[in-house]
């Protein structure tokens, strides 16, 4: 099983609020990702980390920023959380080669924004 | 653009029975196709990975066939389960080493 972690689980905030999701694996992977998922749609790719220090938005735009600063660590921050953030936010590594590795997922963090 | 489809949304089949379900893509350049699990309020968990160089993969109950040339992927599950209640994404990893995913069949087997 797969040793990526997510917190918080879920989180119910306010608008205006900044929040940040965490992500961190313990499994030495480069590569990072970031996908957004409404209920009952497919899951969106918001941004990536191919290392440290690199970092790219994904095919759906999102008002949200990452930072890779460490190789275990993709946080994942809202600097005004908005009603339509409410979403599903899936962290996910993945390790050997560039395109034939499988990608790992977090349990997810159900966001709210009232 | 790459667009990926899973027919169909939704099945609901009596233990025992084997499950079907389908996935097409619009663009065969793909380096490989992926088939996930996701069960409700938790995160996906990879069932099987398919190279594009390759035509089926198998795990188990599990057998996945890939004919990239027409853009079709079938995941066969064997005789299912109850626990085999959840849905099935499927992903292909496009010319920029990315993931795009299905809207996935939900699937229910009923005891």
């Amino acid at each position: 099983e797969a040793d990526i972690y997510q917190t918080p689980r879920y989180l119910v905030i306010g608008t205006g609020k900044k929040i940040t999701l965490e992500c961190s694996q313990t499994m030495g992977h480069d590569k990072m990702y970031w996908y957004q998922q409404d209920p009952g749609m497919e899951l969106h790719l918001i941004h990536y980390s191919y290392g440290v220090n690199s970092t790219e938005k994904g095919d759906l735009s999102s008002e949200s920023t990452v930072s890779r600063i460490r190789t275990e660590h993709f946080p994942l921050t809202l600097e005004s959380a908005r009603p339509s953030h409410t979403s599903q936010y899936l962290c996910a590594s993945s390790g050997e080669g560039v395109f034939t590795d499988t990608q790992y997922f977090g349990p997810g963090t159900r966001l709210t924004v009232l | 653009k790459q667009e990926v489809t899973q027919i169909p949304a939704a099945l609901s089949v009596p233990e025992g029975e084997n499950l079907v379900l389908n996935c097409s893509f619009t663009d065969s350049a793909i380096y490989n196709l992926q088939w996930f699990r996701q069960d409700p309020g938790k995160g996906l968990t990879s069932l099987l990975l398919i190279q594009s160089s390759q035509r089926e993969q198998t795990s188990g109950r599990l057998n996945a066939s890939l004919d990239k040339s027409s853009g079709r992927s079938t995941l066969y599950i064997a005789a299912s389960q109850p626990g085999d209640s959840a849905t099935y994404l499927c992903a292909v990893t496009d010319s920029w080493g990315k993931l795009q995913f299905g809207a996935g069949t939900q699937v229910v087997v009923t005891p």
